[in-house]
């Protein structure tokens, strides 16, 4: 159980155009989505929360015009960037919140979206 | 904010030996510490976690540590495998029912077993 999708594994664009990222939660709901971003060999950086339902609650220094996150069910999250430029490349990673039995909340991560923009 | 500091950022150990990461978090409110298992290019994968209310917790060979008073927690892997190989991060949070709970992550080690 706990299984979170994410899609497209992989994306190559040209600067300018928009890019949107999927994040499912298969098996069970999710009230609330976080998704990082990863740049090659450091750490991952929380974006923003996503709350089904409401808008979604950016970290500093994150653009919400910029990466617009919808949380339209509560098993889908999306990320869109817009107007990519080659700086936004990264690895976007998701991860929902799922409660186990016994009331207790963990976060599981989806595979991941690595994004190249040309 | 909460702030997490990992260390090392590298650790080489040999097959069979031991490996410990210690992180050190800044906010004494913060209940809720899992670790991470990264491996090139995939997902982050829970491996274990701790809750504050408890100062140990084990899983076969993996093991985690939690000081409250010092604020600082550690992962024990015992008899290292090669498939250890991987980047390990730690994380903090305080729980809160129904609430955000973001994570905060520290910068992570790359475990390296050798054979």
């Amino acid at each position: 159980g706990a299984v979170v999708s994410q899609h497209p594994s992989r994306v190559i664009c040209k600067s300018g155009t928009s890019v949107k990222i999927e994040c499912r939660s298969l098996d069970f709901q999710a009230t609330t989505m976080f998704w990082y971003r990863q740049f090659p060999k450091q750490s991952l950086m929380l974006m923003a929360t996503s709350n089904e339902g409401s808008k979604a609650t950016y970290e500093q220094g994150v653009e919400k015009d910029k990466f617009l996150i919808n949380h339209a069910s509560l098993t889908l999250s999306t990320l869109t960037v817009t107007s990519a430029h080659p700086e936004d490349s990264s690895f976007y990673i998701c991860s929902a919140k799922s409660r186990l039995a016994g009331g207790v909340e963990t976060q599981y991560f989806g595979p991941g979206t690595r994004l190249l923009v040309l | 904010g909460e702030n997490v500091e990992q260390h090392p950022s590298t650790l080489s150990v040999q097959e069979g030996d031991s490996a410990v990461i210690k992180c050190t978090y800044s906010d004494s409110a913060s209940n809720y510490f899992p670790w991470y298992k990264q491996e090139l290019g995939k997902r982050p994968q829970l491996i274990i976690d701790i809750r504050s209310n408890v100062g140990e917790k084990k899983d076969q060979r993996i093991a985690v540590t939690l000081n409250k008073t010092a604020k600082h927690f550690s992962l024990h892997i015992t008899e290292t495998q090669p498939e250890d190989s991987a980047v390990y991060f730690c994380a903090a949070t305080k729980e809160v029912t129904g609430g955000g709970n973001k994570l905060t992550f520290g910068t992570g080690t790359q475990l390296k077993v050798e054979l």
